[in-house]
């Protein structure tokens, strides 16, 4: 049973801290996501990449977050210096082809003291 | 600029009724809809989609509908059972350079009553 997985699944870590949270996607993937989920916004998606290059990161906060896929197997989200307002959970999806096939990790709940 | 919506952030059904959850999106572009569930300290599951060139689809319990002239999608589980307690969130997709973005909405939360 192929499953996205996700690293650390919880982290608390105090303002001004780096946080590095990893997903592994599912072998054969190749499109790779990342979305944060708050009570405010919902599901937000922050970047995504296919074939591991980066297609669209607007999401994401440019000055302290970044996504990258150093491998096929690992994709990492940094965010350098973490604030509290970055307190949220974090999911990693990755797919093939069409929408329907967006698989989800179980997620890395974040909190910044 | 919220373009996919779920007005109601929860809603409470007997087991066995008609569970009925909205969403209203604005963007004419999406393509494809589809709606999500979600357990605690869980990622979201895919449930069911929709074509933008369809009006209907039916997957068991489970039955979406489209409504493009009034940029609107509801999801209609009948019979409601206690295993339906979750969050769904409903999406749109949009095709950009080979890979399908999907936009949320806010979520419903969904208890089915014994």
């Amino acid at each position: 049973d192929a499953r996205v997985t996700q690293t650390p699944r919880h982290k608390v870590t105090e303002m001004g801290q780096e946080v590095t949270m990893r997903c592994q996607p599912i072998l054969g993937h190749n499109t790779v996501f990342w979305y944060r989920q708050t009570m405010m916004q919902g599901l937000e998606l922050l970047a995504y990449f296919r074939n591991r290059a980066p297609l669209d990161d607007s999401g994401m906060p440019k000055d302290r977050f970044s996504a990258e896929m150093p491998d096929a197997t690992l994709a990492t989200l940094k965010i350098q210096p973490s604030e509290p307002r970055d307190s949220a959970v974090y999911f990693c999806a990755s797919g093939r082809a069409g929408p329907e096939t967006q698989y989800f990790g179980p997620g890395t709940r974040l909190l910044v003291l | 600029d919220q373009q996919v919506k779920q007005n109601s952030p929860s809603l409470s059904v007997q087991e066995g009724r008609i569970s009925i959850l909205n969403c209203d999106y604005t963007n004419s572009m999406f393509d494809y809809f589809l709606w999500y569930k979600k357990y605690p300290a869980e990622g979201p599951t895919f449930l069911i989609s929709i074509s933008s060139i369809k009006d209907k689809n039916e997957d068991g319990r489970f039955t979406v509908f489209l409504n493009k002239s009034a940029k609107h999608l509801s999801l209609h589980i009948v019979p409601s059972q206690p295993g339906d307690s979750a969050v769904y969130f409903c999406a749109a997709s949009v095709g950009i350079q080979g890979a399908q973005k999907l936009v949320f909405g806010q979520g419903t939360r969904l208890t089915i009553n014994p």
